[in-house]
């Protein structure tokens, strides 16, 4: 159980275009998913909290008009890297919490982008 | 102020040896403490929680960890290690004050030799 996908695993795309990830809670449902970014070899720092039903809630320095958050449903978060560049390339990460448990967040197996 | 930090960025032990990861945190409430491993190019995969109930908990893979409040540590230990243990490991805490947000401490990157 407690099982969260990504899609897609890679992206490739040329600067100036936009890419869309997904993030779906597949056997449970999350009122609440993170989205994080890692760099090589460091830890993962946390760029937004994704709310279903109401607007995303963005860490300081992230710009939310570059990385825009939907989350439709109980199941299902997007993050959009609008107009990337290649400083964007990075591994996204989301993780969602199971609303019906206590702290645990569950993570997605990640995004590598890169901007070429 | 809330933080969580791993003592070692780097551990290497042989294959068969006991591992020990070290995490301290430090909070004014009570925390929730989590051990995430992450294999190259993959997502984190949860090993164990601690969450205020047994203070000695049991992972995945053999692996477990002891909450220790008069230390404020959540040390991650193995009493064998095997080659496939070799990954990046994270502390992470979450604190109800924080409204579902986590910390993760910087990573300790688990190496086994033959």
């Amino acid at each position: 159980g407690a099982v969260v996908s990504q899609h897609p695993s890679r992206v490739i795309c040329k600067s100036g275009t936009s890419v869309k990830i997904e993030c779906r809670s597949l056997d449970f449902q999350a009122t609440t998913m993170f989205w994080y970014r890692q760099f090589p070899k460091q830890s993962l720092m946390l760029m937004a909290t994704s709310n279903e039903g109401s607007k995303a809630t963005y860490e300081q320095g992230v710009e939310k008009d570059k990385f825009l958050i939907n989350h439709a449903s109980l199941t299902l978060s997007t993050l959009t890297v609008t107009s990337a560049h290649p400083e964007d390339s990075s591994f996204y990460i989301c993780s969602a919490r199971d609303s019906g448990g206590l702290d645990t967040q569950y993570f997605g197996p990640g995004t590598r982008l890169t901007v070429l | 102020a809330q933080s969580v930090t791993q003592l070692d960025s780097h551990v290497s032990v042989s294959e068969g040896t006991p591992v020990l990861l070290r995490c301290n945190y430090s909070s004014s409430y009570s925390p929730s403490l989590f051990w995430y491993v992450q294999h190259p190019n993959k997502g984190l995969q949860l090993l164990l929680k601690y969450t205020s109930a047994a203070t000695l908990v049991k992972g995945i893979n053999g692996f477990e960890a002891e909450f220790k409040k008069s230390e404020t540590s959540f040390h991650l230990t193995k009493p064998s290690a095997h080659m496939s243990d070799a990954a990046e490991y994270f502390c992470v805490v979450s604190f109800y004050s924080s409204a579902s947000k986590i910390i993760f401490g910087s990573g300790t990157r688990l190496s086994i030799r033959p």
